[in-house]
C-alpha cells in the first residue's frame, strides 16, 4: 500500500525547534519531489517546501525561509522537515505529500501531524 | 505569494452542476498549465481531484472537469452527489518555483 506517515508534532514555546519526519511506503521513493504543506486550524492550506528527487533542489515559501529545512534521505525513504525559531502562526496541521509529476500536484498526502506553538 | 482568489462558499441540490472559479496572475494560474484542485472533508487530508489543469487521477470521478481561461481556473462539480459537499482548493505553479493555494470553497449540498 502506498503510504505516508508524519510523525514529530507537538508543543513547543515560541522560539523554539522542532523536527517533523515523513516515513514514506509503497513506492519508490527516490522518484518523486516530495514537499509539506500546512493547514493553521480551521485556516486553509498553505504550501511550505519541496524537495527534488536527489535533494539537489529545495523551495520554500517566504514565510519560512531562513527558519525551516526540509531534507530527505532515500535510503530511509523518509522526507524531514526542520523548524526552528518557532512562532505562533506556525501552528498548524503539517502533512507531507508526494509530487506526482514535478509539477506540484500531489497525490498521495500523509495523515498529518499537529505542531502547536505556544509558552 | 497571494493565495489564489476562490469563492467562501457555493451550493447546489443534488443532481445539479457547479463551478468553483479561482482566479490568479499571469506569474501563476495564467502562466503555466499546472493548476491542480483538492477535495478536503472534515478532519481528513486533502485528495487529488483535478491536476495540470483538466486531468482526472484514476478512480476520480468523471462528475469533476476542470478548465483555464487566462489567469482564472475554474472546477465543474456535474450531478451534484451528497458525499461532494466539502471544502476544494485550487494550487498553480508560480514563477518563483513555489506553489500557491486557493483561500478554500466551502461547498454545500441542498
Amino acid at each position: 500500500e502506498v503510504q505516508l506517515v508524519e510523525s514529530g508534532g507537538g508543543l513547543v514555546q515560541p522560539g523554539g525547534s522542532l523536527r517533523l519526519s515523513c516515513a514514506a511506503s509503497g513506492f519508490t521513493f527516490s522518484s518523486y519531489w516530495m514537499s509539506w504543506v500546512r493547514q493553521a486550524p480551521g485556516k486553509g492550506l498553505e504550501w511550505v517546501a519541496n524537495i527534488k528527487q536527489d535533494g539537489s533542489e529545495k523551495y520554500y515559501v517566504d514565510s519560512v525561509k531562513g527558519r525551516f529545512t526540509i531534507s530527505r534521505d532515500n535510503a530511509k525513504n523518509s522526507l524531514y522537515l526542520q523548524m526552528n525559531s518557532l512562532r505562533a502562526e506556525d501552528t498548524a496541521v503539517y502533512y507531507c505529500a508526494r509530487d506526482r509529476a514535478g509539477t506540484l500536484a500531489f497525490d498521495i498526502w500523509g495523515q498529518g501531524t499537529m505542531v502547536t506553538v505556544s509558552s | 505569494q497571494s493565495a489564489l482568489t476562490q469563492p467562501a462558499s457555493v451550493s447546489g441540490s443534488p443532481g445539479q452542476s457547479i463551478t468553483i472559479s479561482c482566479t490568479g496572475t499571469s506569474s501563476d494560474v495564467g502562466g503555466y498549465n499546472y493548476v491542480s484542485w483538492y477535495q478536503q472533508h472534515p478532519g481528513k487530508a486533502p485528495k487529488l481531484m483535478i491536476y495540470d489543469v483538466s486531468n482526472r487521477p484514476s478512480g476520480v470521478s468523471n462528475r469533476f472537469s476542470g478548465s483555464k481561461s487566462g489567469n482564472t481556473a475554474s472546477l465543474t462539480i456535474s450531478g451534484l452527489q451528497a458525499e461532494d459537499e466539502a471544502d476544494y482548493y485550487c494550487s498553480s505553479y508560480t514563477s518563483s518555483s513555489t506553489l500557491v493555494f486557493g483561500t478554500g470553497t466551502k461547498v454545500t449540498v441542498l
